[in-house]
């Protein structure tokens, strides 16, 4: 079945860039997500790409997927304490209704 | 307009009791997934309503799950006979069409004692 992989833990100092790994092994996936969850909240989509895509950028946030090696990351630039929070990568399928299959997320810690 | 809203917040039940969580999904919003987030399964994929189509029961634990959703629009999980392992944050979220991005709500936190 599909599996999506991600390092646990990242610490960062303020106002550095973050970069935020995943890989999955669903060669069919069609988009792929990044979601934050901030302490005792919901989950909160922060960008998507579709699997044909190369790259995305959206203000102080880029992905990049290289789907030859089935690795998405997530860059935060100039992070911000703000932006302590878990981040959950996940992938879907569109013939499989788009049901999210997740990681089990990065914590990520800003240090001032 | 509002999003996706879950109901209770938060739940506290005693083994062997049977709960209902309600998810209000966002209005014209076609499809609908139940999510569940524990500790030791982190996110999993539960159930999945697409319009008048069979839904996905593919991720239910259990057949002590079930799910309803009435008229197209609000969904009710069911865990009959509630176990420890129950315990968590069960998460809906939906999407105005299954192509699209899915909006989650603020989650139903079980614990089972």
């Amino acid at each position: 079945g599909e599996d999506v992989e991600q390092s646990l833990f990242l610490s960062v100092r303020e106002g550095d860039s973050s970069v935020i790994n995943c890989t999955y092994t669903d060669s069919s996936s069609t988009y792929l997500y990044w979601y934050k969850q901030e302490p005792g909240a919901g989950l909160q989509l922060l960008t998507y790409i579709f699997s044909n895509m190369d790259m995305k950028q959206d203000q102080r946030l880029t992905v990049l997927l290289n789907k030859k090696d089935k690795h998405l990351s997530l860059r935060i630039a100039d992070t911000q304490t703000g932006d302590s929070a878990i981040y959950f990568c996940a992938e879907s399928r569109k013939a499989a209704g788009n049901k999210l299959t997740f990681g089990g997320g990065t914590r990520v810690l800003v240090k001032p | 307009g509002a999003g996706v809203s879950q109901s209770p917040s938060n739940k506290v039940t005693e083994k062997g009791k049977d709960v209902e969580l309600r998810c209000d999904p966002i209005s014209g919003h076609t499809a609908l997934y139940w999510y569940r987030q524990s500790l030791g399964q982190g996110l999993e994929f539960l159930i999945y309503f697409q319009g008048n189509s069979a839904p996905d029961k593919s991720g239910l634990p259990s057949d002590r799950f079930s799910a309803e959703r009435t008229g197209g629009s609000v969904s009710t999980l069911t865990i009959q006979r509630t176990q420890q392992e129950d315990s968590a944050v069960y998460l809906c979220a939906s999407s105005d069409d299954p192509t699209e991005t899915q909006y989650f709500g603020p989650g139903t936190r079980l614990l089972v004692l």
